[in-house]
């Protein structure tokens, strides 16, 4: 079936470090991928996403590229700020008709200190 | 536009009670989606309806019942709460299904 495997947590950086948050996924087809945040006392948000393979998804400084031949989707941001401290979830669906749904990581928290 | 809302927004319940979430959209969305958030393990799906009328389970249907006899409205039951039942509980809608869904803000359920 299918899976997302989120690099463990929490991470803890400096405002203006760069970010990488490793994700990798087990899917059958061509799914898409989604990264997801949640601030604190919120629901998710859509933060980007990416439909095939070599697409670049990208959103408030964030990016993340599709890679099929490694199954990932990382996400990275060059300069991150206090504002980002939050949780994010990789996620992907699989084109599936009726039974197609979106599969999360179990989620990582970054804290990002002034 | 509110988007996807929730109500309430936290509870308390003894062990035995029941109670019903309520999720409301006003995207015009089809699909409608109930989810379980506990720490270490993300979002679990639990219940999910393809359109007005229709349900089908996730992935931890068991202790929980739903309905959508409104296309805007999807509810979750629990008919007798056990603690195991403490978690967050998060609604979403999608107007395509498994692409990008759009969440309400949670409700926090205490189980004692």
């Amino acid at each position: 079936g299918n899976s997302v495997t989120q690099m463990e947590g929490p991470v803890t950086l400096s405002e203006e470090a760069f970010l990488t948050i490793n994700c990798t996924y087990t899917a059958t087809g061509y799914p898409s991928l989604f990264w997801y945040v949640q601030y604190p006392g919120e629901g998710l948000q859509l933060l980007l996403k990416a439909t095939k393979a070599d697409d670049k998804g990208s959103n408030k400084g964030f990016e993340a590229t599709y890679r099929k031949e490694t199954t990932s989707f990382h996400l990275e941001k060059g300069s991150v700020q206090v504002s980002d401290s939050a949780v994010y979830f990789c996620a992907l669906s699989s084109p599936g008709g009726a039974n197609s749904k979106l599969t999360f990581g179990k989620g990582i928290t970054l804290s990002v200190r002034p | 536009n509110a988007g996807v809302t929730q109500t309430p927004k936290f509870r308390v319940l003894k062990t035995g009670q029941s109670m019903t979430l309520l999720c409301a959209q006003d995207m015009n969305h089809e699909y409608m989606y109930w989810y379980r958030q506990d720490p270490g393990m993300g979002l679990r799906l639990i219940h999910y309806s393809v359109g007005e009328g229709t349900t089908a389970k996730g992935e931890v249907p068991d202790g929980y019942n739903v309905s959508r006899l409104k296309k805007q409205n999807f509810l979750l039951g629990l008919e007798s709460a056990a603690p195991s039942q403490t978690s967050v509980y998060f609604c979403a809608s999608s107007y395509v299904q498994g692409e990008t869904q759009y969440f309400g803000p949670g409700t926090r359920l205490l189980v004692l």
